[in-house]
């Protein structure tokens, strides 16, 4: 699986867009970007994914870039309950490899 | 509810010992993953079954073994535990296909005393 670059740490007012991003250079054509987040000891809680196409469900937005070498995760209207570490990694269709999850983004949404 | 079933929630023991974590999937999904956090640390792959093979090792010890049974549940057993050991230790299942997403349970908190 290919590695994933996230910014240790960030923070967002509430109510405004929280933007993630994440690079994955190595990425190949048959890996997805999944994005998960974990809430204090929670366990991880799926939020999205796409192969090349933008994608948007009623949790966030992910944009992949044209290349698919980095893309970003868009809360549009982050409250406090976001606050969590997000993951973005990647993985292949078909086959079986192992699940690398980095260490993450810390995002904290601030009052 | 993701609709993963993890138990127990908590489980205390002491080094030396042997436990056995127990994860009920999703219905219908056919993929189990686990995965052990411990404190301050990201997610650690354990290993992941299909249908009652393996298909994934990570960086799963030798004391640790783990199995899907035929009607899909999976357990984690871990021997011979050590302080180390404390850990969350998480399950995941997936529909099976690759591409799909992993739902996660509530996972199991293990402390060695």
């Amino acid at each position: 699986d290919a590695k994933t670059t996230q910014p240790t740490s960030m923070d967002c007012a509430e109510g405004r867009a929280a933007n993630l991003p994440c690079n994955h250079s190595t990425i190949s054509g048959n890996e997805y970007v999944y994005w998960y987040r974990q809430i204090h000891s929670q366990g991880p809680q799926y939020i999205i994914h796409g192969l090349k196409n933008n994608e948007t469900n009623e949790m966030a937005s992910l944009i992949i870039t044209e290349d698919r070498k980095s893309s970003t995760l868009i809360l549009p209207h982050a409250t406090l309950r976001d606050t969590a570490v997000y993951y973005c990694i990647v993985r292949v269709t078909g086959g079986y490899q192992k699940v690398t999850f980095g260490t993450g983004t810390k995002l904290q949404v601030i009052p | 509810d993701s609709g993963v079933t993890q138990t127990p929630k908590h489980l205390i023991t002491a080094t030396g010992q042997r436990v056995t974590l127990r994860c009920s999937p999703r219905s219908g999904d056919l993929s189990v993953y686990w995965y052990q956090q411990s404190l301050d640390q990201g997610l650690q792959f354990l290993i992941q079954y299909y249908n009652g093979e393996e298909r994934a090792k990570g960086n799963i010890l030798e004391r640790f073994s783990a199995q899907q049974f035929p009607d899909l549940h999976s357990e984690l057993n871990l021997s011979s535990l050590e302080l180390g050991d404390s850990a969350l230790y998480f399950c995941a299942s997936s529909a099976g296909q690759d591409n799909q997403p992993q739902h996660f349970g509530d996972g199991t908190r293990l402390s060695i005393l």
